[in-house]
């Protein structure tokens, strides 16, 4: 079966770090990819990674260890407008060109003065 | 550029009712999926259309859905006849072709989704 986990919520303070994990037990692995929701809104893309390694853009970071089924997304410099929720999403298979992603249930953050 | 747009952003029937939500990817994008959140748990696959063609329609919970994409422009979904666990928020993503080299690598742009109630 297909199973990513990551925490349900985290809180942290504007201007911190915040690491937001994310473990995935997936039939297949073609990608990881992280996802931000605002309440409401449309997810948008953060980050994907495919091979073992760090990616950095701006604030955000994301980690893969594909031998370990662990992903993190990094927030440097937290700002107010972070509080959203996070979404972790595999895709594990290539069949068709498609991107069939199996989503974990997010984790919700709150950024605090 | 428009992003994806969804119709209706929210919808309340009764149940036996029947719903029909529309997407509209975002321009020359020819994948097109539909994926759908129940209340409390995670967004789940239903189906991806490359044009007009259903690709992969393994996420489909069973046969009051029905999901078409004429010309493979817009697509639509019916439910038929909805009922209570149905309810939900049901999001259309689109997606160029992609390449093995692409870094983003068939990143999914999402519309806001349509909210759908049944009572």
């Amino acid at each position: 079966g297909q199973n990513i986990d990551q925490p349900t919520e985290m809180t942290a303070t504007e201007g911190a770090i915040v690491q937001i994990n994310c473990t995935y037990q997936t039939s297949g692995f073609n990608g990881l990819f992280w996802y931000q929701q605002h309440a409401g809104e449309a997810p948008t893309f953060l980050s994907y990674n495919v091979l073992d390694g760090l990616e950095e853009k701006g604030r955000f970071s994301s980690f893969l260890s594909r031998s370990k089924g662990y992903s993190y997304l990094l927030l440097k410099e937290l700002q107010m407008k972070d509080s959203a929720s996070y979404l972790c999403a595999v895709r594990d298979t290539l069949t068709g060109g498609g991107n069939k992603l199996t989503f974990g249930t997010g984790t919700q953050l709150k950024v605090e003065l | 550029e428009a992003g994806v747009t969804q119709f209706p952003s929210h919808s309340v029937i009764e149940k036996g009712q029947t719903v029909t939500l529309r997407c509209d990817p975002i321009s020359g994008h020819d994948n097109l999926y539909w994926y759908r959140r129940v209340m409390g748990k995670e967004i789940k696959f239903l189906l991806h259309f490359v044009k007009e063609s259903k690709q992969d329609e393994s996420g489909m919970p069973n046969n009051r859905f029905l999901a078409e994409r004429t010309g493979g422009t817009y697509s639509t979904l019916k439910v038929q006849p909805a009922e209570l666990e149905d309810s939900g928020v049901y999001f259309c993503a689109s997606s160029q072709d992609w390449t093995l080299r692409d870094a983003r690598f068939g990143e999914l742009f999402f519309g806001e989704g349509s909210r759908l109630t049944v009572l």
